[in-house]
């Protein structure tokens, strides 16, 4: 079975600077998708970022990118001019060909104004 | 646009009651999802639905949960002689089949 590990329960950073949060995941398979959900006090699940792994290439979306390591299996989040409205709960997930996804334990990030 | 919608947003029932969380998915998309996020953890995989059927269920922790999704479109997860440890947010999401899923704001369930 796949498992994701994310080993910072929480991180905090100066608004305007950069963090980084890190994501390790288990897998045999070679076709599968990773991803980067955000989390805010009111509960909903966003996506902020997604890799998928027959691709080299990092994504990046606006002040977000990934560097997407596969041979170490690792997929980290960074967050470039960090800003009071990312502070939230964020989740890494893998998603293989059986559709559901697999969660890590969540980042609680914190920006200091 | 609309986005997927769960009523109730809180639920609070007593040990030994039954209880059904409903989940209306992105008009269109095939495929729905439920999952379960205990305090403090991330959300866990319940079961699948690509259609009316149940493409993947082995996320359900025993015999008291059961989901249905009748007409493909809305599905209700419903919770037989709830248990305190059953207390917990529970996430729909839905997918066009492709990659993404979108979710819900869940329902917090607190079984007293």
């Amino acid at each position: 079975a796949q498992t994701v590990t994310q080993s910072q329960p929480e991180m905090s950073v100066q608004e305007a600077e950069t963090v980084t949060l890190s994501c390790t995941y288990d897998t045999s398979e070679s076709d599968y998708y990773l991803f980067w959900y955000k989390q805010p006090p009111s509960r909903q699940m966003i996506l902020v970022i997604r890799q998928e792994a027959y691709k080299q290439q990092n994504a990046t979306e606006n002040r977000f990118s990934v560097n997407f390591q596969k041979a170490a299996k690792s997929f980290s989040l960074k967050i470039s001019d960090s800003q009071l409205g990312d502070a939230a709960m964020y989740f890494c997930a893998y998603r293989s060909r059986a559709q559901k996804l697999v969660f890590g334990q969540g980042t609680r990030l914190t920006i200091n104004p | 646009g609309a986005g997927v919608s769960q009523t109730p947003s809180n639920k609070v029932t007593e040990k030994g009651k039954y209880v059904e969380l409903r989940c209306d998915p992105i008009s269109g998309h095939t495929a729905l999802y439920w999952y379960r996020q205990s305090l403090g953890q991330g959300p866990e995989f319940l079961i699948y639905f690509q259609g009316t059927g149940a493409a993947d269920d082995s996320g359900l922790p025993n015999d008291r949960f059961f989901a249905v999704r009748p007409e493909g479109s809305v599905s209700t997860l419903k919770i037989q002689r709830t248990e305190r440890g059953d207390s917990a947010v529970y996430l729909c999401a839905s997918s066009p089949g492709i990659v993404e899923q979108f979710f819900g704001p869940g329902t917090r369930l607190t079984v007293l």
